[in-house]
Formats: C-alpha cells, sequence, structure tokens
C-alpha cells in the first residue's frame, strides 16, 4: 500500500524554540494532507488541511500564526511550531490522499513526538 | 460540527466476538470510518461505510444505519494482537478530512 513517511519521528525542543515536522509521501502524489494531533489517551483532533501551492485551512481553534503549514510541493508538507511552550507537547500525525485515485482511504504517517521542555 | 460516541474501553478474551458500538451526529453524512490505533503509532484503516448495512472484511465487520446515526464494528476470534484502540470517525466535507470519536480501548484477555 501506499507510504506516508514523517521526519522526525520524536524530537525534544526548549520552550520558545520552533520545531519543523516534515509529512512525505513516498510513492504517490498528494495534492491535499492532513494534520492532526493527539493527547495521550485522547483521540485524534483535526488542526487543518493542507493544500499544495495554497494556503492551508485551519480547524477552529487552531491558531494558524502558531502551526504554520507548508505544502510546497506534490510530495511533501511541513508543519512548524513556532514559539513551542510545554502545552504544545503531543503526538503529532500526518496523512494524505492519493490524489490519482478517486476513493476514500488516506494513509497516514507514523506520527512525530513532540516534547517541550 | 460532528458528534461522535463511543464506549472509552472494553474487554474480552481471545478468541470471542466483541462490538464496539458508535452513534454520532452530523450536519452533513460523507461517510463512516472504522481505524485501529495501537499505542503510539499512527491509525490504520479498517473499514469504510457509506450506505446503509454490514461491510465484511475477514474476522472485521462494520455496520452503518443512516436513519440512526449508527455504526457497530464486529471483531470476531479475537487475538491478542487486537488489543488496541479503535476509532470511529466521520468524513468531512472535503475527501480526506476525518473527525474522530475519543476511542474505544479493546483489552483482549487470554
Amino acid at each position: 500500500g501506499a507510504v506516508v513517511s514523517q521526519h522526525p519521528s520524536r524530537v525534544i525542543c526548549k520552550s520558545g524554540t520552533s520545531v519543523k515536522i516534515e509529512c512525505r509521501s513516498l510513492d504517490f502524489q498528494a495534492t491535499t494532507m492532513f494534520w492532526y494531533r493527539q493527547f495521550p489517551k485522547k483521540s485524534l483532533m483535526l488542526m487543518a488541511t493542507s493544500n499544495e501551492g495554497s494556503k492551508a485551512t485551519y480547524e477552529q481553534g487552531v491558531e494558524k500564526d502558531k502551526f504554520l503549514i507548508n505544502h510546497a510541493s506534490l510530495t511533501l508538507s511541513t508543519l512548524t511550531v513556532t514559539s513551542a511552550h510545554p502545552e504544545d507537547s503531543s503526538f503529532y500525525i500526518c496523512s494524505a490522499r492519493d490524489t490519482g485515485l478517486v476513493d476514500y482511504e488516506q494513509y497516514f504517517g507514523p506520527g512525530t513526538r513532540l516534547t517541550v521542555t | 460540527g460532528q458528534n461522535i460516541d463511543q464506549p472509552t474501553e472494553m474487554t474480552a478474551t481471545e478468541g470471542a466476538i466483541v462490538q464496539i458500538n458508535c452513534t454520532y451526529q452530523t450536519s452533513g453524512f460523507n461517510g463512516l470510518f472504522w481505524y485501529q490505533q495501537h499505542a503510539g503509532e499512527a491509525p490504520t484503516f479498517l473499514s469504510y461505510n457509506v450506505l446503509d448495512g454490514l461491510e465484511e472484511k475477514g474476522r472485521f465487520s462494520s455496520f452503518l444505519s443512516r436513519s440512526k446515526g449508527y455504526s457497530y464494528l464486529l471483531l470476531k476470534e479475537l487475538q491478542m494482537k487486537d488489543s488496541a484502540s479503535y476509532l470511529c470517525s466521520l468524513g468531512g466535507s472535503t475527501l480526506g478530512r476525518l473527525y474522530f470519536g475519543r476511542g474505544t480501548q479493546l483489552t483482549v484477555w487470554p
């Protein structure tokens, strides 16, 4: 099946710094990717829809200036957590759909565990 | 908006059958999905229902009733490796957008 990768898998950063997380579709093109976050023992919360070549669409309550999304190519979307704080510590997961297919299935990346100290 | 409700935890024994229920309210229905998630890992796709009825795939089946806002995931011949969180989710208006319930943590005992 299709593969989505994320990098890094784990990152620890100091409060006030910025962290960039990459999401790549390895064997298909994705005009749209999605970013989720998940707190321990909680469900996934959709943060934003990343659109190739245009601005991301953020869900209500998600600060677009804090979570910067760039979808510069058909295989790469990046999420930058700016001025990170301990409450931003979470599991961040991306997903992507194969643009060439007219079906519902999407593929999730393995996730990035962010810890802000 | 969407509202999804499912039990927080369930337990069952190896070899048994378990049914995980999900009720939902949504302003626009775009399909119902079930995902499996092991701790610390990304979700993996299990099933998709857009029409009423039962979809069977091996040991897993999923049922949908749109008029009742109800779905269930049926797992047969349970194995220890089935211990995981099972997420009921609704499709958004944009294909690929998903809204997840809190998940049901299933523990399978030997």
